[in-house]
């Protein structure tokens, strides 16, 4: 059974860091294409981002809004996934979820971390 | 990228049809067949219910179905059920190598 399990949520002030993790489980991690979307309270989805596998080439590509603040990163010796979360404005407020990537969608995700980005 | 366009709510009764449109431009829905459909139930993570247009994953009824015509795509769901009731959202790879989603519809179902 695929699972995903993030972690790392909390409350930070603006401009502050936060390192999000997503654990893996129940496919071959290495393989696949991850992603993180964003809800902010009450409001729609968001795509915060992609990482390909290795094997795909490990590269990563980001939603606009936290383009060069966010950076996602991976490792396979952990199955974890990572969301690296810089300069942080209130408009960051959200759940983050991970999802797994297929075939332009994302079939599998995690139940969500709250990130709070308040003074 | 500006987020597709979706009704904000639609309504059934128990039993009937309803389609949820998805309109986007030809730089993200047009131009590919990467457009795939989620039901969130409240405090609940989005669940995959169709992906490449009209491909339904393993375990999601066939009263479920996509499809779409030039910049805009569509889910129908037919004989409704309570337990649809949800908030669906539709999204669409895009040419700058992107995702975007819709802004979401909610389903009353009567």
């Amino acid at each position: 059974e695929v699972q995903l399990v993030e972690s790392g949520g909390g409350l930070v002030k603006p401009g502050g860091s936060l390192r999000l993790s997503c654990a893996a489980s129940g496919f071959t991690f290495s393989n696949a294409w991850m992603s993180w979307v964003r809800q902010a309270p009450g409001k729609g989805l968001e795509w915060v981002g992609r990482i390909k596998s290795k094997t795909g080439g490990g590269t990563t590509d980001y939603a606009a809004p936290v383009k060069g603040r966010f950076t996602i990163s991976r490792d396979d010796s952990k199955n974890t996934l990572y969301l690296q979360m810089n300069s942080l404005k209130t408009e960051d407020t959200a759940v983050y979820y991970c999802a797994t990537y297929r075939s332009g969608s994302f079939d599998y995700w995690g139940q969500g971390t709250l990130v709070t980005v308040s003074s | 990228q500006s987020a597709l366009t979706q009704p904000a709510s639609v309504s059934g009764s128990p039993g009937q049809s309803i389609t949820i449109s998805c309109t986007g431009t030809s730089s993200d829905v047009g131009g590919y067949n990467y457009v795939s459909w989620y039901q969130q139930h409240p405090g609940k993570a989005p669940k995959l219910m169709i992906y490449d247009v009209s491909n339904r994953p393993s375990g999601v009824s066939n009263r479920f179905s996509g499809s779409k015509s030039g910049n805009t795509a569509s889910l129908t769901i037919s004989g409704l059920q309570a337990e649809d009731e949800a908030d669906y959202y539709c999204s669409s790879y895009t040419s700058s190598t992107t995702w975007v989603f819709g802004g979401g519809t909610k389903l009353n179902v009567l």
